[in-house]
């Protein structure tokens, strides 16, 4: 059984760098074609594509937000850590992470979000 | 990149309504796209993967067509647990955007 949990700070002050961290079970990211992505949605608005990392290390991310994103991950514990520089209010959004397959694969698995909110 | 429309944002419905929901995409994206339901305070759910496969569970209510541009997601009776909101995400290459949702209501 395939499970992600998001966590992170709940709130942080614009200009700062924010770390989220999902951990996962159920499948291991050494497996040939399984990757973790994050997806993020403020309140009330559409879900929107951040970042994906494969097994083989290879990334890919929202160009619009690339400058500022760095996607990593850390096998031995079952992780994924998702990196955001310079936040700002907008950047406030559930955050979560979920799982897909190599390809032309959607995310199947999500994980329940965690609540970043961007505030001085 | 390739951007997604959906239409209508929001649709008023009864129980026991057809709906169909329409995804334009901006370009051909083969029939790699995907729809998901959201209901308030939970992560999305897969429904149908390569437009038309229903996922594993999905009641056989909710189907999926289209290719290349245009794809429509169709709830054939609409149950008291569809009320929520349906997007649909393009699959075919970077980015992955999602559309802008498309949000069921009671009527």
């Amino acid at each position: 059984q395939i499970t992600l949990k998001e966590s992170g700070p709940t709130l942080v002050k614009p200009t700062q760098t924010v770390t989220l961290t999902c951990t996962f079970s159920g499948f291991s990211l050494t497996t040939n074609k399984v990757a973790v992505g994050w997806i993020r949605q403020p309140p009330g608005k559409a879900l929107e594509w951040l970042a994906v990392i494969y097994s083989d290390d290879e990334k890919n991310y929202n160009p619009s937000l690339k400058s500022r994103l760095t996607i990593t991950k850390d096998t031995s514990k079952n992780q994924v850590v998702l990196i955001m520089t310079n936040v700002d209010p907008v950047d406030s959004a559930t955050y979560y992470c979920a799982h897909r397959q190599r390809g032309y694969s959607p995310f199947d698995k999500w994980g329940q979000g965690t609540l970043v909110t961007v505030s001085s | 990149d390739i951007q997604l429309t959906q239409s209508p944002s929001f649709l008023s419905a009864s129980v026991g309504d057809r709906v169909t929901i329409t995804c334009r995409a901006s370009q051909d994206i083969s029939s790699y796209l995907a729809w998901y339901q959201q209901k308030p305070g939970k992560a999305p759910n897969l429904l149908i993967n390569a437009a038309s496969t229903l996922q594993t569970g999905v009641p056989s209510r909710f189907s999926g067509s289209g290719s290349g541009t245009e794809f429509t997601l169709t709830i054939s009776s609409l149950q008291p647990e569809d009320f929520a909101t349906y997007y649909c995400q393009q699959l075919n290459r970077y980015p992955l955007p999602f559309g802008p949702g498309t949000k069921v209501d009671i009527k």
